[in-house]
């Protein structure tokens, strides 16, 4: 099924750095949803966007919808332990009533 | 309150045997889903109930069978299941099944198939 581009598949960073992934896609989405998965457990919304251009802050991550609809990114500042997981954009697109979903962007922190 | 439930946490069957996976939410959501999630994939859409009527299955096999007793309750059916099919299964919800409104999720079962 069709997926959406997301990028770094995987990063390693150390405490206290910032972080930004995106996704893109090649159609117009009329919803972004970006969660958070713990190894074992199940994904957690952090934040959800509906407007193009719209930018929401959730604590120290912050996420746009792009402008042209097509892409999204994700960025937490000032990194933590707790930080470690797995990040995965979803979204709609036109009239599917199912979540697309990216292919995650594993994120490891150094203390 | 954002909480979807799930049990069991953890579940080992054999090929031969009949199990249950059970899903709660009361937040008033009247879409609610059934995925399969492998190891560092993102989760696999099964099954789609709106306002307790099956919406959507993903040409899901046979041996899968879902169940909306109400609005708050959801439960997958298993049985003669395969190794393949061992994965973490997730329960979703949303307040309806269209793109304005958001999914959350139970914690999983894991599934262990042998």
């Amino acid at each position: 099924g069709q997926q959406l581009n997301q990028s770094p598949q995987s990063m390693f960073i150390q405490e206290g750095e910032d972080v930004s992934m995106n996704c893109t896609s090649s159609s117009i989405f009329n919803t972004w949803l970006w969660y958070k998965q713990d190894p074992g457990e199940g994904p957690v919304l952090l934040i959800a966007l509906y407007k193009a251009g719209e930018l929401t802050s959730n604590g120290r991550l912050t996420a746009q919808f792009g402008i042209t609809r097509k892409d999204s990114f994700l960025n937490i500042s000032a990194s933590i332990p707790s930080d470690v997981g797995i990040y995965f954009c979803a979204g709609y697109a036109g009239n599917n009533r199912k979540l697309i979903w990216g292919l995650g962007t594993s994120l490891a922190v150094n203390p | 309150d954002t909480e979807v439930t799930q049990t069991p946490k953890h579940l080992v069957m054999g090929m031969t045997n009949k199990k249950s996976l059970k899903c709660e939410q009361h937040m008033g959501h009247r879409a609610m889903y059934w995925y399969k999630q492998k190891a560092k994939k993102p989760p696999e859409l099964m099954f789609v109930y709106s306002y307790e009527k099956l919406s959507i299955n993903e040409s899901v096999p046979s041996r899968f069978s879902p169940e909306c007793p109400n609005s708050s309750l959801l439960n997958l059916h298993l049985h003669a299941l395969q190794p393949e099919d061992s994965a973490l299964y997730l329960c979703a919800s949303s307040q309806r099944d269209r793109d304005s409104y958001e999914q959350y999720f139970g914690p999983g079962t894991r599934l262990t198939v042998t």
